[in-house]
């Protein structure tokens, strides 16, 4: 069965650490995605990533970084995590070439920062 | 990327067909319209995908208008467990951005 794993599906940080969301997909997929969804606002896109290595600016990048350096593997680090990113972070991946399939998403990561 | 517009919320009753539209008229030629589902707490699932003609799998109907300005999901006999928020998004390439709007609540009402 198909599966994107993340690594943590409840995380409490302090204001100023920096915090690593990590995503495993098991399907060889090459895109991956990162997206963070709050109460009214729907889920948002802060990162993507088409290849290793390669990464792409969401609509809301600010205050956030990431790392592709597997193809299975998609990380998203918040440098100086804030109290405004206290959120859920969910993850997905696709795998059609040239032309973005179905999104698989993992089970999401509740982050609070204090 | 089209925009797409949807309904905040809509009721339907239980063994009732769902029938929830969405309007995405700056869609180009060659953007697909998928349809996805959110139960609460869990990720976001896929349902169903289309171009121009309608589809059907084990899980739902996808209409496209002829003028592929519009589409209707058809949840033929709902279920509570189809309570979620769908939805509606009109995507091409891999370079596109996969834009989530706030999508359609349904209850399904016993």
């Amino acid at each position: 069965d198909v599966k994107v794993t993340q690594s943590s599906r409840y995380l409490v940080k302090r204001t100023g650490e920096k915090v690593f969301l990590e995503c495993v997909q098991d399907m060889d997929h090459e895109n991956m995605f990162w997206y963070r969804q709050d109460p009214g606002l729907g889920l948002r896109l802060i990162y993507f990533s088409y290849d290793v290595k390669m990464k792409e600016k969401g609509d809301i990048p600010e205050g956030y970084s990431v790392s592709r350096e597997k193809k299975e593997r998609f990380s998203l680090i918040l440098e100086s995590a804030s109290t405004n990113q206290t959120s859920m972070y969910l993850c997905a991946s696709s795998g059609l070439a040239g032309l973005t399939g179905e999104l698989f998403f993992g089970e999401g990561s509740r982050l609070t920062v204090l | 990327d089209a925009k797409t517009t949807q309904p905040t919320s809509m009721d339907c009753a239980e063994g009732r067909a769902a029938n929830l539209p969405c309007n995405h008229s700056t869609i180009s030629g060659n953007e697909y319209v998928y349809w996805y589902r959110q139960i609460h707490s869990q990720g976001p699932q896929y349902i169903i995908h289309g171009l121009k003609n309608n589809e059907t799998n084990e899980m739902a109907s996808l209409i496209i208008t002829e003028d592929r300005k519009s589409s209707t999901l058809i949840l033929p006999h709902a279920t509570l467990r189809d309570t979620a928020v769908y939805y509606c998004i009109a995507n091409m390439n891999r370079d596109d951005k996969i834009i989530f709007g706030k999508g359609t609540r349904l209850h399904i009402l016993p």
